[in-house]
């Protein structure tokens, strides 16, 4: 089985640039989250969706973040304009809608540097 | 408020040496209680899992028993292996609630030969 596909997995690109991250989840997962992980601040929960509606995105930093799942096979978080402080390793991760007890699959990450 | 405690790395182990690494947590309602293992470079994986109390969850000579009485959930391991030097994370989700999991902090365990 295809576990959970992140892209790209390095990005490097200039302060105020426009990023995009994309995830594919597992088929048949309902739940799509997407976290952010830095030494400070260890690992942050951004957003979750469920069956492609966002339920909690009280996570993101600011305005400046984005995310959207179109589909049930897509989803993207978007940083415009990005900043240096956004610097982190994203992850994206999804799990079966059948109880609390299901464990969620992570991808692989993006390593984000902002210059 | 629903949160998880580890203890601070990093943990620093000579090979065939046994490891603990502690892990309490707070909930309302009654937690499901995972491991999950990150190796470097990579997202984190499951390790294992308990879903009720005393229940014990094991997995590539790991262990970890859910006491609810003490609201810990410890991994344990007899003997460990440079290969299992990585970033541990310990989590809970509450039955009721999403599937959203809290994570503690991350625990380093580094495996010396």
């Amino acid at each position: 089985d295809a576990g959970v596909i992140q892209s790209p997995r390095h990005e490097v690109t200039e302060m105020g640039q426009e990023v995009t991250l994309r995830c594919k989840p597992i088929s048949g997962h309902d739940y799509l989250f997407w976290y952010r992980q830095t030494m400070m601040r260890g690992l942050e929960l951004l957003i979750y969706f469920n069956n492609n509606v966002p339920i909690d995105d009280s996570g993101m930093p600011e305005d400046r973040f984005s995310a959207k799942m179109p589909n049930a096979s897509f989803s993207t978080l978007k940083i415009q304009p990005s900043e240096p402080r956004d610097s982190a390793v994203y992850f994206c991760a999804s799990s079966r809608d059948r109880g609390s007890n299901q464990p969620q699959h992570f991808g692989d990450g993006t390593r984000l540097s902002i210059l | 408020g629903n949160s998880v405690t580890q203890m601070e790395g990093p943990v620093t182990l000579s090979e065939e040496a046994f490891l603990t690494i502690n892990c309490t947590y707070t909930a309302t309602g009654y937690p499901s209680l995972f491991w999950y293992v990150q190796y470097p470079g990579e997202g984190l994986q499951l390790l294992l899992k308990a879903t009720k109390a005393d229940d014990k969850g094991s997995n590539k000579g790991f262990e970890a028993t859910y006491r609810k009485e003490t609201t810990s959930f410890h991994l344990e391991k007899g003997s460990v292996q440079v290969s299992d030097s990585a970033v541990y994370f310990c989590a809970l989700s509450v039955k009721g609630a999403t599937n959203k999991l809290i994570f503690g902090t991350g625990t380093l365990l580094a495996v010396q030969p």
